[in-house]
């Protein structure tokens, strides 16, 4: 069984500032890891993934993650916040082979990125 | 880019009635899913389909649910008689090649049962 718990309802950065979103995953198998956007009213949208190449993933819009396995982590980052970023963010686990599960991701509760000017 | 669609957007409907959503993923895409969101919560997983068949459903998929690919192309979840508790927005979501580790989601049709 896999599962994400995204530490953080809701957080406000300044608009500039560091954003960090944390994510941590259980899985029984290696996983693949993603971080999905989603703007109000609209679909999800992928910014990135880990799928066991480079443990440090860049994405769109200037995000990165770094897959820490040690940790069971996958925290997304940005080093400046844009007015543009808010947003709910969504992290999810999937297994990486085959069977029936194939591709089923499983999402976390999601975070709540608010911009302050 | 390849792009999944959903039709419609948004399904009113009153409760015990019938809905179908509809979905038109990417042509060569072979792995098919179906995801709701009830407001204010997390994406949760419905069904996965391949192969003409179910491969896996949640606890959420009962009896009431059901998926089919009626022509090749449409991916259509049917939700026989609607309760309040089904309002949510539905997401269709595909698999396949060139990426074969990256889901492409629909844009999601609003489900609102009254």
């Amino acid at each position: 069984a896999q599962s994400v718990t995204q530490l953080g309802s809701h957080v406000s950065v300044s608009e500039g500032a560091l954003v960090l979103l944390r994510c941590n995953y259980s899985s029984s198998v290696p996983p693949y890891l993603f971080w999905y956007v989603q703007y109000p009213n609209q679909g999800l949208q992928l910014l990135l993934k880990y799928t066991s190449a480079a443990t440090l993933v860049k994405g769109i819009n200037g995000f990165e993650a770094e897959f820490k396995k040690s940790e069971t982590s996958f925290h997304l980052t940005k080093p400046s916040a844009h007015m543009s970023d808010a947003a709910e963010y969504f992290c999810a686990v999937s297994p990486n082979a085959g069977g029936t599960s194939y591709g089923k991701l499983t999402f976390g509760q999601g975070t709540i990125l608010t911009v302050h000017p | 880019e390849p792009e999944v669609t959903q039709t419609p957007s948004h399904q009113v409907t009153q409760m015990g009635q019938e809905v179908i959503l509809r979905c038109v993923p990417i042509s060569n895409h072979l792995y098919f899913y179906w995801y709701r969101q009830i407001l204010g919560q997390k994406v949760e997983f419905l069904v996965s389909f391949y192969n003409n068949e179910i491969s896996e459903k949640s606890e959420i998929f009962d009896d009431q649910f059901s998926v089919e690919r009626p022509d090749g192309s449409n991916f259509t979840l049917k939700i026989r008689s609607t309760k309040l508790e089904d309002s949510a927005m539905y997401f269709c979501a595909c698999l396949g090649a060139p990426s074969t580790d990256t889901q492409y989601f629909g844009p999601g049709t609003r489900l609102t049962v009254l």
